[in-house]
Protein backbone atom coordinates (compact mmCIF):
# COMPACT_ATOMS: atom_id res chain seq x y z
CA UNK A 1 0.00 0.00 0.00
CA UNK A 2 1.40 3.66 -0.88
CA UNK A 3 1.38 6.32 1.84
CA UNK A 4 2.45 8.19 4.48
CA UNK A 5 3.46 6.96 8.07
CA UNK A 6 4.71 9.00 10.98
CA UNK A 7 6.03 7.98 14.26
CA UNK A 8 5.26 7.78 17.10
CA UNK A 9 1.31 8.17 16.78
CA UNK A 10 1.68 10.27 20.46
CA UNK A 11 4.93 11.88 22.25
CA UNK A 12 5.81 13.15 25.58
CA UNK A 13 9.05 14.73 26.07
CA UNK A 14 10.19 17.13 29.18
CA UNK A 15 10.69 20.48 28.26
CA UNK A 16 14.17 21.87 27.55
CA UNK A 17 14.61 18.34 25.12
CA UNK A 18 14.84 18.16 21.65
CA UNK A 19 12.58 15.60 20.02
CA UNK A 20 13.19 14.44 15.81
CA UNK A 21 9.31 13.43 14.44
CA UNK A 22 9.23 10.78 11.39
CA UNK A 23 7.73 11.26 8.26
CA UNK A 24 8.24 8.34 5.84
CA UNK A 25 6.33 8.32 2.08
CA UNK A 26 6.50 5.41 -0.52
CA UNK A 27 4.32 7.69 -3.16
CA UNK A 28 7.42 8.58 -4.84
CA UNK A 29 6.83 11.95 -4.52
CA UNK A 30 8.99 15.08 -4.80
CA UNK A 31 7.95 17.29 -2.39
CA UNK A 32 7.21 17.17 1.45
CA UNK A 33 5.83 19.26 3.76
CA UNK A 34 5.55 19.78 7.81
CA UNK A 35 2.54 21.34 9.17
CA UNK A 36 1.51 22.20 13.30
CA UNK A 37 -1.99 22.01 13.73
CA UNK A 38 -3.42 23.86 16.90
CA UNK A 39 -7.43 24.10 18.02
CA UNK A 40 -8.99 26.78 15.67
CA UNK A 41 -5.83 27.93 14.06
CA UNK A 42 -5.84 25.35 10.69
CA UNK A 43 -2.81 24.02 9.48
CA UNK A 44 0.32 26.29 9.81
CA UNK A 45 3.46 25.61 7.48
CA UNK A 46 6.84 24.55 8.95
CA UNK A 47 9.38 23.15 6.42
CA UNK A 48 8.85 22.49 3.29
CA UNK A 49 10.71 20.50 0.50
CA UNK A 50 10.67 19.80 -2.97
CA UNK A 51 13.78 18.17 -3.86
CA UNK A 52 16.24 15.89 -1.64
CA UNK A 53 18.83 17.85 0.29
CA UNK A 54 16.81 21.53 -0.25
CA UNK A 55 13.84 22.54 1.84
CA UNK A 56 12.44 26.11 2.48
CA UNK A 57 10.82 28.05 5.43
CA UNK A 58 7.39 28.00 6.09
CA UNK A 59 5.24 30.30 8.05
CA UNK A 60 6.21 28.87 11.90
CA UNK A 61 10.03 27.39 11.07
CA UNK A 62 11.15 29.37 14.29
CA UNK A 63 12.50 26.42 17.03
CA UNK A 64 12.44 23.44 14.44
CA UNK A 65 14.77 21.92 12.01
CA UNK A 66 14.49 19.37 9.12
CA UNK A 67 16.35 17.67 6.50
CA UNK A 68 16.14 16.08 3.35
CA UNK A 69 18.70 12.93 2.79
CA UNK A 70 16.20 10.86 0.83
CA UNK A 71 13.20 11.26 -1.40
CA UNK A 72 11.42 9.22 0.96
CA UNK A 73 12.01 10.43 4.57
CA UNK A 74 11.79 14.07 5.90
CA UNK A 75 12.05 14.34 9.91
CA UNK A 76 11.42 17.00 11.80
CA UNK A 77 13.15 18.12 14.79
CA UNK A 78 11.53 19.87 17.47
CA UNK A 79 14.02 22.13 19.37
CA UNK A 80 14.53 23.39 22.66
CA UNK A 81 14.13 26.65 21.29
CA UNK A 82 10.25 25.97 20.17
CA UNK A 83 8.75 28.36 23.08
CA UNK A 84 4.97 26.12 22.90
CA UNK A 85 5.51 23.23 21.38
CA UNK A 86 2.44 20.71 22.31
CA UNK A 87 0.64 20.38 19.02
CA UNK A 88 -0.53 17.88 16.62
CA UNK A 89 2.14 17.67 13.42
CA UNK A 90 1.26 16.74 10.70
CA UNK A 91 3.26 15.51 7.84
CA UNK A 92 2.26 15.78 3.99
CA UNK A 93 3.64 15.08 0.06
CA UNK A 94 2.75 15.73 -3.25
CA UNK A 95 3.97 14.50 -6.43
CA UNK A 96 5.41 17.86 -7.66
CA UNK A 97 5.62 21.90 -5.59
CA UNK A 98 5.99 23.44 -9.03
CA UNK A 99 2.47 22.45 -10.25
CA UNK A 100 -1.43 22.42 -8.96
CA UNK A 101 -2.10 19.18 -7.45
CA UNK A 102 -3.65 17.77 -3.70
CA UNK A 103 -1.75 16.77 -0.85
CA UNK A 104 -1.50 13.81 0.89
CA UNK A 105 -0.79 13.65 4.16
CA UNK A 106 0.26 10.98 6.97
CA UNK A 107 -2.08 10.27 10.17
CA UNK A 108 0.06 12.88 12.64
CA UNK A 109 1.75 13.05 15.62
CA UNK A 110 0.16 14.49 19.01
CA UNK A 111 3.16 15.70 20.89
CA UNK A 112 2.77 16.71 24.48
CA UNK A 113 5.80 18.61 26.62
CA UNK A 114 5.47 18.28 30.16
CA UNK B 1 -0.72 36.57 -1.64
CA UNK B 2 -3.98 34.06 -0.82
CA UNK B 3 -5.87 33.49 2.19
CA UNK B 4 -9.29 31.44 3.06
CA UNK B 5 -11.93 32.34 5.16
CA UNK B 6 -14.51 29.25 6.31
CA UNK B 7 -17.12 31.16 7.94
CA UNK B 8 -18.25 28.93 10.39
CA UNK B 9 -16.18 27.05 13.07
CA UNK B 10 -18.85 24.96 14.42
CA UNK B 11 -22.22 23.60 12.80
CA UNK B 12 -24.35 21.63 14.48
CA UNK B 13 -27.55 19.15 12.28
CA UNK B 14 -29.72 16.84 12.42
CA UNK B 15 -28.90 13.61 10.62
CA UNK B 16 -30.47 13.66 7.52
CA UNK B 17 -30.84 17.12 7.28
CA UNK B 18 -28.87 19.45 4.44
CA UNK B 19 -25.66 21.47 5.26
CA UNK B 20 -23.86 23.87 4.08
CA UNK B 21 -20.00 24.42 4.91
CA UNK B 22 -18.85 28.30 3.57
CA UNK B 23 -15.35 28.87 1.96
CA UNK B 24 -14.14 32.26 0.54
CA UNK B 25 -11.04 32.87 -0.78
CA UNK B 26 -8.44 35.86 -1.69
CA UNK B 27 -6.13 35.54 -4.59
CA UNK B 28 -4.83 37.64 -7.55
CA UNK B 29 -4.05 34.58 -9.41
CA UNK B 30 -6.20 31.51 -10.87
CA UNK B 31 -7.37 29.38 -8.15
CA UNK B 32 -7.12 25.68 -7.33
CA UNK B 33 -9.54 24.69 -4.61
CA UNK B 34 -9.83 21.69 -2.69
CA UNK B 35 -11.63 20.56 0.33
CA UNK B 36 -10.10 18.37 3.38
CA UNK B 37 -11.70 16.09 5.67
CA UNK B 38 -10.13 15.26 9.10
CA UNK B 39 -11.64 12.57 11.20
CA UNK B 40 -10.18 12.85 15.28
CA UNK B 41 -7.08 11.91 15.39
CA UNK B 42 -6.38 11.32 12.19
CA UNK B 43 -4.59 13.04 8.95
CA UNK B 44 -6.42 14.96 6.16
CA UNK B 45 -8.33 13.10 3.70
CA UNK B 46 -8.85 14.90 -0.05
CA UNK B 47 -12.71 15.30 -0.56
CA UNK B 48 -12.67 17.25 -3.81
CA UNK B 49 -11.28 19.76 -5.96
CA UNK B 50 -11.95 22.16 -8.40
CA UNK B 51 -8.43 23.06 -10.91
CA UNK B 52 -10.65 24.02 -14.07
CA UNK B 53 -13.65 23.07 -16.05
CA UNK B 54 -16.49 22.55 -14.68
CA UNK B 55 -17.61 24.41 -11.75
CA UNK B 56 -19.73 21.85 -9.77
CA UNK B 57 -17.44 19.05 -8.11
CA UNK B 58 -18.69 16.07 -6.89
CA UNK B 59 -17.11 13.53 -3.97
CA UNK B 60 -17.66 10.20 -4.06
CA UNK B 61 -19.54 10.23 -0.85
CA UNK B 62 -22.04 12.65 -1.17
CA UNK B 63 -20.37 16.25 -0.96
CA UNK B 64 -20.53 18.54 -3.77
CA UNK B 65 -18.88 21.75 -4.00
CA UNK B 66 -19.58 25.07 -6.67
CA UNK B 67 -16.64 27.65 -7.53
CA UNK B 68 -17.97 30.70 -7.79
CA UNK B 69 -15.71 32.76 -9.02
CA UNK B 70 -17.53 36.03 -9.14
CA UNK B 71 -18.19 35.73 -5.45
CA UNK B 72 -14.66 33.90 -4.61
CA UNK B 73 -16.32 30.98 -2.81
CA UNK B 74 -16.51 27.28 -2.86
CA UNK B 75 -19.10 26.42 0.17
CA UNK B 76 -19.24 22.67 0.33
CA UNK B 77 -22.42 20.99 0.16
CA UNK B 78 -24.50 17.47 0.93
CA UNK B 79 -28.18 17.22 0.86
CA UNK B 80 -28.51 14.62 3.50
CA UNK B 81 -25.95 14.08 6.49
CA UNK B 82 -24.77 10.98 8.14
CA UNK B 83 -23.59 10.59 11.60
CA UNK B 84 -20.49 9.50 10.26
CA UNK B 85 -19.89 12.75 8.34
CA UNK B 86 -19.21 14.43 12.28
CA UNK B 87 -15.47 15.38 11.44
CA UNK B 88 -13.32 18.65 10.89
CA UNK B 89 -13.50 20.35 7.17
CA UNK B 90 -10.70 22.54 5.63
CA UNK B 91 -11.11 24.75 2.36
CA UNK B 92 -7.30 25.10 0.92
CA UNK B 93 -6.33 27.04 -2.13
CA UNK B 94 -3.17 27.80 -4.09
CA UNK B 95 -2.57 29.27 -7.31
CA UNK B 96 -0.41 29.82 -9.95
CA UNK B 97 3.43 31.21 -8.39
CA UNK B 98 2.05 29.86 -5.01
CA UNK B 99 1.42 25.78 -5.39
CA UNK B 100 1.79 25.29 -1.57
CA UNK B 101 -2.05 25.47 -0.31
CA UNK B 102 -3.69 28.10 1.96
CA UNK B 103 -6.08 26.35 4.69
CA UNK B 104 -8.90 28.03 6.10
CA UNK B 105 -9.36 27.41 10.10
CA UNK B 106 -11.65 24.48 9.50
CA UNK B 107 -15.34 23.96 10.23
CA UNK B 108 -15.97 21.13 12.61
CA UNK B 109 -19.25 19.66 11.38
CA UNK B 110 -21.35 17.66 14.35
CA UNK B 111 -24.17 15.56 13.14
CA UNK B 112 -26.56 14.90 15.92
CA UNK B 113 -29.19 11.91 15.80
Amino acid sequence: DGGITQSPKYLFRKEGQNVTLSCEQNLNHDAMYWYRQDPGQGLRLIYYSQIVNDFQKGDIAEGYSVSREKKESFPLTVTSAQKNPTAFYLCASSISQITYNEQFFGPGTRLTVL
Amino acid sequence: AQSVTQLDSQVPVFEEAPVELRCNYSSSVSVYLFWYVQYPNQGLQLLLKYLSGSTLVESINGFEAEFNKSQTSFHLRKPSVHISDTAEYFCAVSGRGSYIPTFGRGTSLIVHP
